[in-house]
């Protein structure tokens, strides 16, 4: 398993401004994700983040908008750049382990309420 | 992936077998079949995965149907912690490797 820690828990933020996300991991792990849960609803994949590459965007989701970083294998951070309120929403942290059909470890999330 | 299909809601009596179901009819034979469960305020918990025989684990058992067009999460003596949303997905082992797709999940309510 792997421990996963979020930094903020929560926050307040104006429009227009950008938030970094950090997430720290207890062990090294190729593969975290970023999710983003708005409110009353399921998780929704942003992208992919491995370590050594690009990250990958879902649909809907941009690089501007949604700027990665991967610097190491138990670190990344997620920006949420020129906020508006509705991007007020959880976001989540996960990395995959094991081979093959694998299971993800989700971090406890960082509750955003841009006003 | 292919689609799951899951009750908005169940009850249930605390120290009773909880059994929540999961129809995904267009299933396929790659397809395996990951349930996970978000607790209020925290982010998902992995509980199990199995591909065709039945799985179990110390959190819970994996019924899968003959043609696996459906299986049951089952949890054996339901406590008042696991009151959550419990989601049913299908990940192909040969597909997308992160994307685990969330649907609505059951929300399972947890009577003492």
């Amino acid at each position: 398993s792997a421990v996963i820690s979020q930094k903020p828990s929560r926050d307040i933020c104006q429009r227009g401004t950008s938030l970094t996300i950090q997430c720290q991991v207890d062990s090294q792990v190729t593969m975290m994700f970023w999710y983003r849960q708005q409110p009353g609803q399921s998780l929704t994949l942003i992208a992919t983040a491995n370590q050594g590459s690009e990250a990958t965007y879902e649909s809907g989701f941009v690089i501007d908008k949604f700027p990665i970083s991967r610097p190491n294998l138990t670190f990344s951070t997620l920006t949420v750049s020129n906020m508006s309120p509705e991007d007020s929403s959880i976001y989540l942290c996960s990395v995959g382990l094991g081979a093959g059909v694998y299971e993800q470890y989700f971090g406890p999330g960082t509750r955003l309420t841009v006003t | 992936d292919a689609k799951t299909t899951q009750p908005n809601s169940m009850e249930s009596n605390e120290e009773e077998p909880v059994h929540l179901p999961c129809n995904h009819s267009t299933i396929s034979g790659t397809d395996y079949i990951h349930w996970y469960r978000q607790l209020p305020s925290q982010g998902p918990e992995y509980v199990i995965h199995g591909l065709t025989s039945n799985v179990n684990n110390r959190m819970a058992s994996l019924a899968i149907a003959e043609d696996r067009k459906s299986s049951t999460l089952i949890l054996h003596r339901a406590t008042l912690r696991d009151a959550a949303v419990y989601y049913c997905i299908l990940r192909s082992k040969g597909g997308s490797q992160g994307n685990l797709i969330f649907g609505k999940g059951t929300k399972l309510s947890v009577k003492p």
